[in-house]
């Protein structure tokens, strides 16, 4: 298993670029997120989605879109890119397993800059 | 959501025991704790997890005090390997919410 992939790797944008990034999991999760990580500081919650078919706003979701495009693939769109975007972004998944544990899987991160 | 307070770094000796404490005071009584580490940039990976009981599996140990306002996390025997970020965190239905959380550095 593969686990959670994203892609790209790297991106470099210019302002007001717009970009998709791609995150799939083989794992049969019904949860998906997507994260952004500046420089020094822990990860905050753009989107998620919690099942096939809902996503859900979280902490910093202004400037981003998603689409659950089914089971497995979750995507996060950067409409028109500011240098405030410039971050690591990571996607995650999660099950519910026994004894209460949703543990999270990460993927590598995608490390956007927008010059 | 409950919020958490961690050291911002602490060292450690190759081989010694690493404790590292998390301050939970406001945790309701279905919250979970939840530890991960983020090595070098990396996505963060899941450590540990607990509700009420001290819990412990091939990586760490979760002690949780009995009025559950604070945990600490050990790892018995730590590593170079282990040097890493290391996040507590309350959860709250689907959401895990990072802090900065604590710098922690193995050294030989």
């Amino acid at each position: 298993n593969a686990g959670v992939t994203q892609t790209p790797k790297f991106q470099v944008l210019k302002t007001g670029q717009s970009m998709t990034l791609q995150c799939a999991q083989d794992m049969n999760h019904n949860s998906m997120y997507w994260y952004r990580q500046d420089p020094g500081m822990g990860l905050r919650l753009i989107y998620y989605s919690a099942s096939e078919g809902t996503t859900d706003k979280g902490e910093v979701p202004n400037g981003y879109n998603v689409s659950r495009l089914n089971k497995r693939e979750f995507s996060l769109r950067l409409e028109s890119a500011a240098p405030s975007q410039t971050s690591v972004y990571f996607c995650a998944s999660s099950g519910t397993l026994a004894g209460g544990r949703n543990e999270q899987f990460f993927g590598p991160g995608t490390r956007l800059t927008v010059l | 959501d409950a919020k958490t307070t961690q050291p911002t770094s602490m060292d450690c000796a190759e081989g010694r025991a690493a404790n590292l404490p998390c301050n939970h005071s406001t945790i309701s009584g279905n919250e979970y704790v939840y530890w991960y580490r983020q090595i070098h940039s990396q996505g963060p990976q899941y450590i540990i997890h607990g509700l009420k009981n001290n819990e412990t599996n091939e990586m760490a140990s979760l002690i949780i005090t009995e009025d559950r306002k604070s945990s600490t996390l050990i790892l018995p025997h730590a590593t170079l390997r282990d040097t890493a970020v290391y996040y507590c965190i309350v959860r709250v239905g689907y959401k895990l919410s990072f802090g900065a959380g604590t710098t922690v550095t193995v050294r030989a």
